[in-house]
């Protein structure tokens, strides 16, 4: 089956510079990848996705890119605010089965 | 629009004893999941449900068993509980496959 690797686990930055979070997969038939945010106590919410079909997708602060070949992708947030201080999850998704495989999860603090 | 709500939001078992965990969604979504999150694994999906009258066992399906009652509701049965089995289990839908999930607030599971 698919197997998903995030690095780093945790991740410290100062309020205004960027941070990228980086995760690898083994199905070169994944075709779906998500990156979900959760804050302490509450539930992950979906912030950017990106299909096998395009490189590069932004929005806003928040960007994602993705390298077919090597099989990795990367979450790119710029000008990190304390609101953006939360543990962040890639995933990777195959075929029409829609069964995702998350990663072990990156906690970010932004420090003042 | 509620959105996915679950049932409990907490519980404490016994081992041994049964339970089951309920989950609606009312995003006319046709995909339901169930996942466990447990500290430094990320979230792992259990069972899904990619239409109404489906289910599949996901990664770690041992142990649980699910039913896909209607359209909008998916449940979770744990038929003889284990301590192994004390985790945060998160309910998910999404409109079909490979596209954004919606999660739950979540159940707290303990198993004494």
């Amino acid at each position: 089956g698919e197997n998903v690797e995030q690095h780093p686990s945790t991740l410290s930055v100062q309020e205004g510079d960027s941070a990228v979070i980086k995760c690898t997969y083994s199905d070169s038939a994944s075709n779906y990848f998500p990156w979900y945010k959760q804050e302490l106590g509450k539930r992950p919410q979906l912030i950017i996705d990106i299909r096998s079909n395009v490189g590069e997708k932004k929005d806003q602060r928040i960007a994602v890119t993705l390298n077919k070949t090597a099989k990795h992708f990367s979450l790119h947030i710029t000008e990190t605010q304390p609101e953006d201080s939360a543990v962040y999850f890639c995933a990777a998704s195959t075929g029409t089965a829609s069964k995702l495989t998350f990663g072990t999860g990156t906690r970010l603090q932004v420090t003042l | 629009n509620a959105g996915v709500t679950q049932t409990p939001k907490f519980q404490v078992l016994k081992t041994g004893q049964s339970m089951t965990l309920q989950c609606a969604q009312d995003m006319n979504h046709n995909s339901m999941y169930w996942y466990r999150q447990d500290p430094g694994m990320g979230l792992r999906l259990i069972y899904y449900s990619a239409s109404e009258g489906t289910t599949d066992k996901g990664e770690v399906p041992n142990g649980y068993n699910v039913s896909r009652l209607n359209k909008r509701e998916f449940s979770l049965r744990l038929e003889s509980a284990a301590p192994s089995q004390t985790s945060v289990y998160f309910c998910a839908s999404s409109e079909r496959q490979n596209n954004e999930q919606f999660f739950g607030p979540g159940t707290r599971l303990t198993v004494l």
